[in-house]
């Protein structure tokens, strides 16, 4: 099975600006999970999609928001970006039930820089 | 104080020494999620456990819920074991992971 991937792997965009990333699950994975990870904070929960609904949301601004597709892929949007937005974006798939719960699987990361 | 602490932050060690690595968490959760990542970002899951011990190849991870603390050993460390190891719990009732600060660990020939 292939595993997850993300697109675009590395990002530069300037402040204001907005940004897409991609995540495609490992075949059969039903929930997403996203991360953001910078030196400072770590790596902090940004959401989680299950069947195309949000199930969890962690503590980020509106500025973060996200979707699923009926195949399982999610998107995650940043807009209006800011300096602090400068992180590696990590998204994990598991097969269903509880993200926490269940093993997670990672992709390669999205490193998004913002000038 | 963090919700996830874990300890050494920063441990070096000789091939072929024994490692340990800790997690102590304060909420209550119903399993516990041991990670390695690499330099360049990739992270793989090594363990995810609920209780007891689990032991894969070299590695061991045990659990202790009503103590709140959980431990990563590494037998007969090797170089290639040299990533940042974090442990993430989730809270009960959440689906949301919380994440240690990670353990850099760098094992030297």
């Amino acid at each position: 099975k292939a595993g997850v991937t993300q697109t675009p792997r590395y990002l530069i965009k300037t402040r204001g600006q907005q940004v897409t990333l991609s995540c495609s699950p490992i075949s059969g994975h039903r929930s997403v999970s996203w991360y953001q990870q910078t030196p400072g904070q770590g790596l902090q929960f940004l959401f989680e999609y299950f069947s195309e609904t949000q199930r969890n949301k962690g503590n980020f601004p509106g500025r973060f928001s996200g979707r699923q597709f009926s195949n399982s892929r999610s998107e995650m949007n940043v807009s209006t970006l800011e300096l602090g937005d400068s992180a590696l974006y990590l998204c994990a798939s598991s097969q269903g039930g509880l993200a926490g719960t269940n093993e997670q699987f990672f992709g390669p990361g999205t490193r998004l820089t913002v000038l | 104080k963090n919700e996830v602490e874990q300890s050494p932050q920063n441990l070096t060690a000789q091939e072929g020494e024994f490692i340990t690595i800790n997690c102590s968490y304060s909420v209550g959760i119903s399993a516990l999620h041991w990670l390695q990542q690499h330099p360049g970002g990739g992270i793989v899951s090594l363990f995810m456990l609920s209780s007891g011990k689990k032991k894969h190849g070299r590695l061991i991870a045990t659990i202790n819920i009503q103590e709140k603390h959980s431990s990563l050993h590494i037998t007969a460390s090797h170089p290639r074991d040299s990533a940042v190891y974090i442990c993430a719990v989730p809270p009960y009732n959440t689906d949301k992971l919380i994440f240690g600060t990670g353990t850099r660990l760098q094992v030297f020939p």
